[in-house]
């Protein structure tokens, strides 16, 4: 596609469902990261994929969140057994090593509200 | 550690006057830097970026961005605001590409209001 694409835009659950958000890459894009951005901050680094193998999940913040990327392509982060402070906006950005120069390219973000 | 600080955290400038972000960060190497700016309800868009070589960065929109690497700074500047400009702008570091790619690491976002 054109773009980084995520879905839903917008997701309401309540406190102890369980989410799974959605992103599709820049095609031939084979890094993969996921942010969280809670409300008057700035992105904070969940995830980072490079194809199929997650290289990095030091900022995920609990055993209930996991992310995977089966097939190197469309990614998807899970989040079991939602609390309140799990209420964000969910980005996702693809980027292309080959390009050497480390720019990565952000989707609209899914916008979490957890009652 | 890489940290990055934005120390104003709203900026209310007027249509047409000069606008300076500032932008302060750490981190052990050679950094690579960046701005972005997201507008309410939209991703993250980015303006410019510094990688190496001039120190001074063009971007869209009007916007540069000066590297100074002896006050840890990346300062975001634009001659001429305009009302469309009003946006959150956010600044971002990230290492240098060594064949894997970087996690970036952002700052808090300075709100711009542009009156008119």
């Amino acid at each position: 596609g054109a773009g980084v694409s995520q879905s839903p835009r917008y997701k309401v659950a309540k406190r102890g469902q369980d989410v799974a958000l959605r992103c599709d890459p820049i095609s031939g894009h084979v890094s993969l990261f996921w942010y969280q951005q809670a409300l008057g901050q700035g992105p904070e680094f969940l995830t980072y994929f490079q194809n199929e193998a997650q290289l990095d999940k030091s900022g995920l913040p609990s055993d209930r969140f996991f992310a995977e990327r089966p097939e190197g392509s469309v990614s998807t982060l899970k989040i079991q057994r939602t609390q309140q402070e799990d209420s964000a906006v969910y980005l996702c950005a693809s980027s292309s090593p080959a390009s050497g120069n480390n720019e990565q390219f952000f989707g609209p973000g899914t916008r979490l509200t957890v009652l | 550690a890489q940290s990055v600080t934005q120390p104003d955290i709203h900026i209310t400038v007027s249509e047409g006057a000069s606008l300076e972000l500032r932008c302060n960060y750490s981190y052990g190497a050679t950094p690579y830097l960046f701005w972005y700016v997201q507008s309410p309800g939209q991703g993250l868009q980015l303006l410019l970026k510094y990688f190496s070589g001039d120190t001074l960065v063009q971007g869209i929109k009007g916007f540069e961005a000066e590297f100074k690497r002896s006050q840890s700074s990346f300062n975001l500047r634009k001659p001429s605001v305009h009302w469309s400009d009003a946006a959150e702008y956010f600044c971002a570091v990230g290492g240098t590409y060594t064949g894997t790619a970087s996690k970036l690491t952002f700052g808090t976002g300075t709100r711009l209001q542009v009156t008119l």
